[in-house]
């Protein structure tokens, strides 16, 4: 099974700022990543699939990267509605599919 | 308008059992592998069951295999989750999703195994 790890596990952040999520693969899955948005109380809403494509009507301000095992998730100017939590998850090898613990973005 | 819906959520006593519920619309579900996600109060997102478009294939979490069954009904656009020997740490929200990246979700429906 492969691990998904996240890093930090909360990081604030001021609105407007710039915020850079982490997400580790304990092996390489290529480009086969996904992030998700999680506000309390929703579903999670998908926001990047294959490492660095939007999905359909997710801000610019949202961006990937990475291949192999490193990636990130960039937000280029937090706005109020960003605060929320992140999940990265690889869809390489399943099953299964696995997720990482989450990055809580804050206000600072 | 792509919408999935679950229901069937509830509160049940240790060992009890509950049947989970998700509609499909808008997609032609017969196509697709179908998942069942959960999320326990305040921690992340685990990976539950999946099967197949034909239901030839299955997969089931340790955690829960051998006390919960997936199944659809493609003619019904409906996914299911049969759940038996129900525990304290199954109290999650449940959620049916498409995977393999999972660009579609239901809202959720809510499982709490208490006495």
């Amino acid at each position: 099974e492969i691990v998904m790890t996240q890093s930090p596990a909360t990081l604030s952040v001021s609105p407007g700022e710039r915020a850079t999520l982490s997400c580790r693969a304990s092996q390489s899955i290529r480009r086969s990543l996904a992030w998700y948005q999680q506000k309390p109380g929703q579903a999670p809403r998908l926001l990047i699939y294959g490492a660095f494509t939007r999905a359909t009507g997710i801000p610019a301000r949202f961006s990937g990267s990475g291949s192999g095992t490193e990636f990130t998730l960039t937000i280029s100017s937090l706005q109020s509605e960003d605060f929320a939590v992140y999940y990265c998850q690889q869809y390489e090898d399943w099953p299964p599919l696995t997720f990482g613990g989450g990055t809580k973005v804050e206000i600072k | 308008q792509v919408q999935l819906v679950e229901s069937g959520g509830g509160l049940v006593k240790p060992g009890g059992s509950l049947r989970l519920s998700c509609v499909a619309s808008g997609f032609n579900f017969s196509d697709y592998y179908m998942s069942w996600i959960r999320q326990a109060p305040g921690k992340g997102l685990e990976s539950v069951a999946y099967m197949s478009s034909s239901g030839s294939v299955v997969y089931y979490a340790g955690s829960v295999k051998g006390r919960f069954t997936i199944s659809r009904d493609n003619a019904r656009k409906s996914l299911y989750l049969l759940m038996n020997s129900l525990r304290a740490d199954d109290t999650a929200v449940y959620y049916c999703a498409r995977p393999y990246y999972m660009d579609v979700w239901g809202k959720g429906t809510t499982v709490i195994v208490s006495s």
